[in-house]
């Protein structure tokens, strides 16, 4: 079985400012993806990134940043200096190879920038 | 041009209907989904087809019957509608049923039950 978990429920952060969100899953799998998307107040669910079990590797897009970490299981994303257009629910998901394309949804921490 | 299209965007009916909400993909995918995300933004995927078969079917009410006429069309019919079905459904497509595959979205359709 696999399991995603978003601790955070909500987060409330002023514009300017670093915020991290936190991903943490569980999979017997080997090998396996990881992802997140954004979930903007327009309602539409856009791909942010994908990471494969094999790449350690943190990333950078701009002002954002991915952490993926085998040892504790976790795949935490950072924006840098917040904006409001930052504004969204954000969801970390799963698929390993033995799911057949199935993604398992994280429960998505809602993000607000405050002008 | 829109990637993944689901029609309608809204959905407002009573309890007892039946109705349809189609998809289509225009990326020449081969695997299409559907998910149901509900009032508290939690995701679950309810099917996926592969050219045209299906693949996942994660013990839906049998109320749900999706049709699949060919890879590029995956419609959902509900029938005997009931309160718990409002939320919004989400159609997404990838290019195979791979692990590796990044599904790609479309905009949601949110059915309301009165």
């Amino acid at each position: 079985a696999q399991k995603v978990t978003q601790a955070q429920t909500e987060i409330s952060v002023v514009e300017k400012e670093d915020v991290t969100l936190d991903c943490v899953y569980e999979t017997r799998d080997t090998t396996y993806y990881l992802f997140w998307y954004k979930q903007p107040p327009s309602g539409e669910l856009v791909f942010l990134i994908r990471r494969n079990s094999f790449d350690e590797q943190n990333e950078i897009s701009g002002r954002y940043s991915w952490n993926f970490q085998k040892s504790t299981s976790s795949f935490n994303f950072t924006i840098t200096a917040s904006q409001v257009v930052d504004s969204a629910v954000y969801f970390c998901a799963l698929i390993s190879s033995t799911s057949y394309g199935k993604l398992t949804f994280g429960q998505g921490t809602i993000l607000t920038v405050h002008p | 041009d829109t990637a993944v299209s689901q029609t309608p965007k809204y959905l407002v009916t009573q309890m007892g209907n039946d109705k349809s909400i189609k998809c289509e993909q225009n990326l020449g995918h081969d695997t299409m989904y559907w998910y149901k995300q509900d009032s508290k933004k939690f995701l679950k995927i309810m099917f996926s087809y592969n050219n045209k078969e299906l693949i996942i079917n994660e013990t839906v009410p049998n109320r749900f019957s999706p049709k699949s006429p060919d890879k590029a069309h995956l419609n959902l019919h509900i029938n005997s509608l009931e309160l718990g079905d409002s939320a919004v459904y989400f159609c997404a497509s990838s290019q195979e049923t791979g692990v590796n595959q990044p599904q790609h979205f479309g905009d949601g359709t949110r059915l309301s039950i009165l």
